[in-house]
């Protein structure tokens, strides 16, 4: 069964440091996405693409945040200056339809020390 | 704005119990409705889905009814099993939006 994968599944940074957390799609899929969970909190969207650009972004995802699809395959999440307040974990997720049908990788855990 | 409100748990339950989790939204438009589940230690996994109203989703022994009277879309389940314990998470899609839209996860626990 296809499944969209992310790398790494953990990492440590120190707080101002560049981050950059990885996802590969299902390879046909169209749309792609972001979010994250606080421990203990809700998933929050971050932000969608599609068509090679951002079709929707939340308050969450600022200047420090930007994504990109360098290739056919992967979609990227950069933050530029970590925050403690960064430390979630970051989950990517991809539909062929935009629907809300989204299959969903396991996640980064990000922790900002 | 768009939001997704669901019981808070932790909810207990012993194996063969029935189960309900609440859920209701607000959304403009006619969005879709969903449930996902996170096993502990995974990603979320797509549960069920109904795209319209009175449409019931059903999977693995779970049903939702999208019931736009009272904009819910409570999960049950008539019998639990200790392999069901996860947290289960209650959303909306807007394609206007595109985005899913969670509600705050339901930890279940079944117990022998």
């Amino acid at each position: 069964e296809p499944e969209v994968t992310q790398t790494p599944s953990h990492q440590v940074t120190q707080m101002g440091q560049e981050v950059i957390l990885r996802c590969v799609p299902i390879s046909n899929h169209l749309y792609f996405y972001w979010y994250r969970q606080i421990l203990g909190q809700k998933v929050e969207f971050l932000v969608s693409f599609y068509n090679n650009e951002i079709s929707e972004k939340s308050e969450i995802f600022d200047d420090q945040f930007s994504v990109e699809r360098p290739d056919g395959s992967n979609f990227t999440l950069k933050i530029r200056s970590t925050k403690l307040e960064d430390s979630a974990m970051y989950f990517c997720a991809s539909t062929g339809r935009g629907t809300g049908e989204a299959f969903f990788g396991q996640g980064t855990r990000l922790t900002v020390v | 704005g768009d939001s997704v409100t669901q019981m808070e748990g932790p909810v207990t339950l012993s194996e063969e119990a029935f189960l309900t989790i609440n859920c209701t939204y607000t959304a403009t438009g006619y969005p879709s409705l969903f449930w996902y589940v996170q096993y502990p230690g995974e990603g979320l996994q797509l549960l069920l889905k109904a795209t319209k109203a009175d449409d019931k989703g059903s999977n693995k022994g779970f049903e939702a009814t999208y019931r736009k009277e009272t904009t819910s879309f409570h999960l049950e389940k008539g019998s639990v099993q200790v392999s069901d314990s996860a947290v289960y998470f209650c959303a909306h899609f807007t394609g206007g939006g595109n985005k899913l839209t969670f509600g705050t996860g339901t930890q279940l626990k079944v117990e022998l």
